[in-house]
């Protein structure tokens, strides 16, 4: 079946623009965690939902950041006032449900570069 | 912040086992250990996780020490496509993960 998927897999912007990252989950997974990752770190965490509320949001490192997954499915994770710091790869995964039982699939991520 | 702490790279020889060490010292009672390992350019790929006993899938075997302050993730015959970043976390929910900068695996011919 069809893995997670994210759009576009190449963003690039000029500082001060908005963007908006897009990651579809797996069908039927209702947990969807985005993390972004710099260069030569590990992955590092954003947020998490289950289903359509936000139920961690403690890793957005200010409130330029935004993430939304109205019908819990589709989330959009979106940038203000972009900086050449935000650039990064941004990682979306999805599982069956959240938990310690429940595997994160991830997709194959979106590389943001600011200018 | 990372709970845990690995070495940063790592050689194997191909066809031989490769053993990942992990310390998770400060590790409290309800937290899971969990291993992912993340091939150039991709995202990261669940290996496997545990509590406190030892663990073995098609792809790996997980050995936690009885005071689970230390663990090791095993590739019992280690391939060329083996090689990548791994990382060892812990967490007692399996959300919000924190990976670290991990362990570099080379797996060489």
């Amino acid at each position: 079946g069809a893995g997670v998927s994210q759009t576009p897999s190449n963003k690039v912007t000029e500082k001060g623009k908005y963007v908006e990252l897009r990651c579809d989950p797996i069908s039927g997974h209702t947990a969807l965690y985005w993390y972004r990752q710099s260069l030569g770190q590990g992955p590092e965490f954003l947020i998490y939902f289950q289903g359509t509320g936000a139920a961690d949001d403690s890793g957005l490192p200010n409130d330029r950041f935004f993430a939304v997954r109205p019908e819990g499915s589709v989330s959009t994770l979106k940038i203000q006032r972009t900086e050449r710091g935000d650039s990064a790869v941004y990682l979306c995964a999805s599982s069956l449900d959240s938990g310690s039982y429940n595997e994160q699939f991830f997709g194959p991520g979106t590389r943001l570069t600011v200018l | 912040d990372a709970k845990t702490t690995q070495p940063p790279s790592m050689d194997c020889a191909e066809g031989r086992a490769a053993n990942l060490p992990c310390n998770h010292s400060t590790i409290s009672g309800n937290e899971y250990v969990y291993w992912y390992r993340q091939i150039h350019s991709q995202g990261p790929q669940y290996i496997i996780h545990g509590l406190k006993n030892n663990e073995t899938n098609e792809m790996a075997s997980l050995i936690i020490t009885e005071d689970r302050k230390s663990s090791t993730l095993i590739l019992p015959h280690a391939t060329l496509r083996d090689t990548a970043v791994y990382y060892c976390i812990v967490s007692e929910h399996g959300n919000q993960f924190y990976f670290g900068t991990g362990t570099s695996l080379t797996v060489i011919p």
